[in-house]
């Protein structure tokens, strides 16, 4: 059963870079056809996508975030990173990590870590 | 900017049949726009429930069902359950950038 599962501060301050880790277990992070994402919630709000990353080094950012977001693989420890610069108040939300399956005929996020809140406050 | 849009909230009775509908602001909602569909219950992650247009995931009950009706990516609940009660979301994919639904609340009265 593939699990994923995010790390990292649950306090940022303004203008500092949030970094999260996001540990799969359970399966590969070099599968084919599989990419590695974050999604974000705001506290009461909808889900906004932030990115997805093959471990090859192909990437996906939202238009909205790609100045300020970097996604990164470390193969060797099955994991995947977040990094989101000069946050402010507006990037508190609820983090998760995310397979995303890239196939000829499909698109699917299936596997979801269980997220993790993230404020920024000074 | 994308704008992918869904009904607030529905309401339906134990044992109904209620559909939920997602837009784009682009235009009609094809097959090659790959809607998902995602089940929220509060204080949990999203969940998985159909990908591209109407496949279920292994874990999805059968009484959910997606299509496209209208121009819109559309998911149907049917025989409804009262643990069915959640915020649901769609997304949809436009070649680099994936753009969630606002989400619809489905109250199970």
């Amino acid at each position: 059963q593939l699990q994923l599962q995010e790390s990292g501060p649950g306090l940022v301050k303004p203008s500092e870079t949030l970094s999260l880790t996001c540990t799969v277990s359970g399966g590969s992070i070099s599968s084919s056809n599989y990419y590695w994402g974050w999604i974000r919630q705001p506290p009461g709000k909808g889900l906004e996508w932030i990115g997805s990353m093959y471990y090859s080094g192909s990437t996906y950012y939202n238009p909205s975030l790609k100045s300020r977001v970097t996604i990164s693989v470390d193969t060797s420890k099955n994991q995947f990173s977040l990094k989101l610069s000069s946050v402010t108040a507006a990037d508190t939300a609820v983090y998760f990590c995310a397979r995303h399956l890239h196939s000829g005929s499909h698109y699917s996020i299936d596997y979801w870590g269980q997220g993790t809140l993230v404020t920024v406050s000074s | 900017q994308t704008v992918v849009t869904q009904e607030p909230s529905l309401t339906v009775s134990p044992g109904g049949t209620v559909t939920l509908t997602c837009a784009s602001s682009t235009g009609a909602v094809t097959s090659g726009s790959y809607p998902n569909w995602f089940q929220q219950k509060p204080g949990q992650a999203p969940r998985a429930l159909i990908y591209s247009t109407s496949n279920r995931h292994s874990w999805t009950p059968a009484r959910f069902s997606g299509s496209l009706l209208g121009g819109k990516a559309a998911l149907t609940l049917s025989g409804v359950q009262p643990e069915d009660e959640a915020e649901y979301y769609c997304l949809l994919y436009y070649g680099g950038v994936r753009v969630f639904g606002t989400g619809t609340k489905v109250t199970v009265l």
